[in-house]
């Protein structure tokens, strides 16, 4: 079954905690991606993952960090987040250079308090 | 630098209305084309994929133009159902480092 799982889909926090957003795909799928979801600006790109540990900035990292120690698993970390991090953030996977197989999780909506 | 350019944000429409969604796009290399589409509580998802100038793609009733001349791609649909209504999404695949260009979104919104 093609899927990408996104834990947990709702998650309140306060200003300065720290946060992780998981993911994880079950189609072997080499490139992973992490999306934030704003009103009016579409799909910003913060990190791009070719495969484990090799991990690069997308659009707008600034604020985040990311693990991938399994081809399956790639999670997002907000150290001591930030109001203006509140969002809707997406996972999605696909084999490399193949957008016709790109797959998004369901989301997970962040308040920053 | 590349781009992706969708200007328009919003689209209400009445069923049985004529879609028409247009994007344009900017790059010096090679690209390939596609419409995703966002319903309401989900992630995007591929609806059409445009590889060929001038050639059209189709699917679920959408259909999908491009013309390399004006470096243009369009989604329409003849006649929309409520169930259409979802955020649609024109990007470009990059031949260089294999990542999307994403459009900013257009929100259709089809009233009963």
């Amino acid at each position: 079954d093609m899927k990408v799982t996104q834990m947990p889909r709702y998650l309140i926090k306060r200003m300065g905690e720290n946060v992780l957003l998981e993911c994880g795909q079950d189609m072997s799928h080499e490139t992973m991606y992490w999306y934030r979801q704003d009103p009016g600006l579409g799909l910003q790109l913060i990190y791009i993952s070719y495969d484990v540990d090799s991990n690069s900035e997308g659009d707008i990292p600034k604020g985040y960090r990311v693990s991938r120690k399994k081809r399956e698993h790639f999670s997002l970390i907000l150290d001591s987040a930030k109001t203006n991090q509140t969002s809707v953030y997406f996972c999605a996977s696909n084999y490399r250079g193949r957008a016709e197989t790109l797959y998004f999780g369901s989301g997970t909506r962040l308040t920053v308090l | 630098g590349d781009s992706v350019i969708q200007m328009q944000g919003q689209v209400t429409l009445s069923e049985n209305d004529f879609l028409f969604i247009n994007c344009t796009y900017s790059t010096t290399g090679y690209p390939t084309l596609f419409w995703y589409v966002q319903y309401s509580g989900e992630g995007p998802q591929l609806l059409l994929q445009v590889t060929t100038a001038n050639n059209k793609g189709s699917s679920r009733g959408f259909e999908a133009t491009y013309d390399k001349g004006t470096t243009s791609f369009h989604l329409q649909k003849t006649s929309v159902q409520e169930i259409d209504s979802a955020v649609y999404y024109c990007a470009m695949l990059m031949d260089s480092n294999y990542q999307l260009i994403w459009g900013s979104g257009t929100k259709l919104i089809i009233k009963p």
